[in-house]
């Protein structure tokens, strides 16, 4: 199956700091999704990027996809308290319709006041 | 409200015993997925469905078994036969295609003692 590489698995930052997760792919990938989990929670859709070197923006959160189409970023402008979490990338499986994705290991960040 | 239910959120069992983890979805989704999840590890595919009494293996589906009688359930068995059963379970869904995104339910906290 396919494989997606996400760094780091950990971050701290103190709050107002700014943070990044990248994920990256040896293949060329149709779309990447970023998903955000809450401690104790459950994985929820961020977003999805397909087109090569799409950016998209959510308030404070700045997604983008490579123009190679291989690697992807979620940046956070100004983290706060309620940024707290882990943000997993994934990908599709390419050779299926039905869909299912392949998961990075997550970025997990904190945040201190 | 549409959703995806999973139940219970804990669940404990002696280990040797086989446990039925319980997911439904009011969606109309033709895909379901389990997940499993370990600390500091991604989501990893168990077991996944496309249709009414089919599904696929996902990447770790050694002692676990699963069943697909109905559009709206697909409740996982986790047998004696897994050898490492305390974990995070998460059950998706999703319309069927590349570019959709998964649906998660709530979680169940699975400890085998």
């Amino acid at each position: 199956g396919q494989q997606v590489m996400q760094i780091p698995q950990y971050q701290h930052v103190q709050e107002g700091e700014d943070f990044t997760t990248y994920c990256n792919s040896s293949t060329t990938l149709s779309n990447i999704q970023w998903y955000k989990q809450r401690p104790g929670g459950h994985p929820v859709f961020l977003i999805q990027l397909v087109k090569s070197g799409e950016v998209k923006k959510q308030k404070r959160l700045t997604f983008q996809f490579g123009e190679a189409k291989k690697n992807s970023s979620l940046h956070i402008t100004a983290t706060q308290t309620t940024d707290v979490g882990t943000y997993f990338c994934a990908l599709a499986d390419r050779g299926s319709t039905l869909g299912r994705l392949y998961f990075g290991r997550g970025t997990q960040l904190t945040v201190w006041p | 409200d549409g959703g995806i239910t999973q139940s219970p959120k804990y669940l404990f069992r002696k280990e040797g015993q086989n446990v039925t983890l319980s997911c439904e979805q009011n969606l109309n989704h033709d895909a379901m997925y389990w997940y499993r999840q370990d600390p500091g590890q991604g989501l990893r595919l168990i077991y996944y469905s496309q249709i009414v009494n089919d599904f696929q293996k996902g990447d770790i589906a050694e002692g676990y078994s699963v069943s697909r009688e109905k559009k709206e359930s697909f409740p996982l068995t986790v047998t004696s036969a897994q050898k490492n059963p305390t974990a995070f379970y998460l059950c998706a869904s999703s319309i069927t295609g590349v570019n959709t995104e998964a649906f998660f339910g709530q979680g169940t906290r699975l400890t085998v003692v």
